[in-house]
């Protein structure tokens, strides 16, 4: 199957800094990906949707301006958390879509912010 | 609205079989997956049905009724590694997938 990656798998990061996740798609070309957030013990939230070359579009309640969504390329969208503080820890997820059927996870990124 | 029940939580006993339950109501649909997700990783795809039916996998199953908006996970001959969470995720018309809790499935020696 195809072969989506993250990276950092783990940060830990204190109050007031920003945090840049990666996605990729290894192995085939992402129209779209999605990034989730996951709290412990409860479902993946879907936090934005984003295109290849256009705006990410966000779910409700979630800050575009604290979570910043670039996807510049076809294997590649990042997901930038700004001025973090301690409840956006969290695990967060990013999956890439080629064609409307199955989405591929990444592994997660375990955010943690002191 | 849209949304996906299925149960929080099972248990089950090592070596015997367990049906995962899922209702959904979607703006339109295209199709229903199944993914397993792990403690502290990532969700890995099981399953997807678009047609009415049975779609056997080895030890697990997944069936889908399009018109009773009804679908389940069957997991055969259960090991203690599948002590998993079950997600549930329906597919809509703009091929956007809604998440149902997840099912914790808990396997008993």
């Amino acid at each position: 199957g195809a072969v989506v990656s993250q990276h950092p798998s783990w940060v830990i990061c204190k109050s007031g800094t920003s945090v840049k996740i990666e996605c990729r798609s290894l192995d085939f070309q992402a129209t779209t990906m999605f990034w989730y957030r996951q709290f412990p013990k409860q479902s993946l939230m879907l936090m934005a949707t984003s295109n290849e070359g256009s705006k990410a579009t966000y779910e409700q309640g979630v800050e575009k301006d604290k979570f910043l969504i670039n996807h510049a390329s076809l294997t590649l969208s990042t997901l930038t958390v700004t001025s973090a503080h301690p409840e956006d820890s969290s695990f967060y997820i990013c999956s890439a879509r080629e064609v409307e059927y199955e989405q591929f996870f990444g592994p997660g990124t375990r955010l943690t912010v002191l | 609205g849209q949304n996906i029940d299925q149960p929080t939580e099972m248990t089950a006993t090592e070596g015997a079989i367990v049906q995962i339950n899922c209702t959904y109501q979607t703006s339109g649909f295209n199709g229903l997956f199944w993914y397993q997700q792990h403690a502290g990783e990532a969700p890995t795809f099981l399953s997807y049905n678009v047609l009415d039916g049975l779609e056997e996998k080895g030890r697990f199953s997944s069936f889908l009724s399009r018109s009773k908006g009804y679908s389940y996970l069957l997991l055969k001959e259960l090991q203690m590694k599948d002590s998993a969470s079950y997600l549930c995720a329906a597919s809509d018309s703009n091929y956007q997938l809604i998440w149902g809790a997840g099912t914790k499935l808990i396997i008993k020696p």
